[in-house]
Formats: C-alpha cells, structure tokens, sequence
C-alpha cells in the first residue's frame, strides 16, 4: 500500500508560469513532509519542508502548502526556470523521526 | 562542504558475486541511511544506523544482504551473492539529529548492474 502517492508522473510548465505539483498521503500520523528534489545521475536533495502546525512555507520561488483534512500538500514554484527540469520526491514522517516515506516522483519539464 | 560520498558510482557485475558499496557520510552527522531505487518500489529504505549502531534493518530484503557501520565516517552495504533483481540505484544518506526536523541529504547513489 502506498501511503504517499504522487499521481501526476509527469507535469509541462512554460517557463514563467507556476508549476504546481501535488502529493496526497494516507497516514493521518504524519506530521512533517519533505520535498526533494532530483537532477539525472544524481541524488535526492532536500528542497523545502512543512510541519503539520503549519500550513504554507516558503523559500524563495519554492512554497508548500499542506491540508491536513485533505490530506494533501503541494509545491508551488514561481516563476519556473528551466533549471526547474527535474523529478521531484514529496516525503513524510511521523514525528520528524528518520523513517521518511517517498511517493513515486513527478518529474516537471519546464519548456524555455 | 563535502557532501555524503558514495563509491563506487557504477558497479557492473556477474549473478553471485559479492558487491560492496561504500559510504562517506557529511562530517558531523550521527545517522545514515541505505535506500534503493527501483522503478517498481521507488525509493524505500534498507537500513537506518545512529551513532553508528544499526537501528532499523527492517527494510533489508534478504539474508544476502548485509550493512556495516564501523565508524562515524564510513559504512557499507554487501550484497552476496548478487542476483539480477538487486539491480538498482542505491542511496546512502545522512543527517544530524539533534536538531528537530534536519533533513537528510543524499548522495549520488551507486548503480548497481547485475547481469
């Protein structure tokens, strides 16, 4: 059973535009997500996160946006930049602790 | 800074050979994880050590393989004997806990071929 679900594996953007990309979990338990991020031939790296407290962060062109009753969050990026272009990971745990669950990925084209 | 170091990044070898992939964890980070990538499970995760002590092996699919942690900057992950299935993209990561909610960072992964 997956717990974190990405159901959109691919997503095109215009570059400028926002790029909005979607996670939904089942685990009520969770209370921190993560986004990573990932370029080809390269690892995961960690791009912004949310406690279940909250229900935006924001950094920079990044923002996330977490609804506890619906059990979803999502990453908003505007404006996107080509170097956007990779596959993005959302990731959550329960209490902050080490064991994080991944959804399958989404990967954004963002089209110059 | 130096991030989490994997060797080898590209390992290419027969059914039944042993495989050692190596680690190198961020310098002052007390916990490192295994995770492999398929295309089938995505990216789950094999082993969590603290401290150095195995925590969490959980997620070790078989016997065959084995994680080893001898000091705070090096660990690795055996695999024998290899099997084409164990075919993937394997992660280490570290973090520093402590500090509520520090993220774990990844290395480049070694793709491992197993023919």
């Amino acid at each position: 059973d997956q717990q974190v679900k990405q159901n959109s594996p691919s997503l095109s953007v215009q570059e400028g535009r926002i790029s909005i990309l979607n996670c939904d979990y089942t685990n009520s338990m969770f209370d921190y997500f993560l986004w990573y991020k990932k370029y080809p031939a390269e690892g995961p790296t960690f791009l912004i996160s949310i406690s279940s407290i909250k229900d935006k962060n924001e950094d920079g062109r990044f923002t996330v946006f977490l609804n506890k009753s619906a059990k979803h969050l999502s990453l908003h990026i505007v404006p996107s930049q080509p170097g956007d272009s990779a596959v993005y990971f959302c990731a959550a745990s329960v209490g902050g602790t080490y064991k994080y669950i991944f959804g399958t990925g989404t990967r954004l084209k963002v089209l110059a | 800074d130096a991030g989490v170091i994997q060797s080898p990044r590209h390992e290419v070898t027969e059914m039944g050979q042993e495989v050692t992939l190596r680690c190198k964890p961020i310098s002052g980070h007390n916990s490192l994880f295994w995770y492999r990538q398929t295309m089938m499970r995505g990216l789950e995760l094999l082993i969590y050590f603290n401290n150095n002590v195995p925590i969490d092996d959980s997620g070790m699919p078989e016997d065959r393989f084995s994680a080893k942690m001898p000091n705070a900057s090096f660990s690795t992950l055996k695999i024998q004997p290899s099997e084409p299935r164990d075919s993937a993209v394997y992660f280490c990561a570290s973090r520093k806990t402590g500090d509520s909610n520090q993220p774990q960072h990844f290395g480049d992964g070694t793709r491992l071929s197993i023919l």
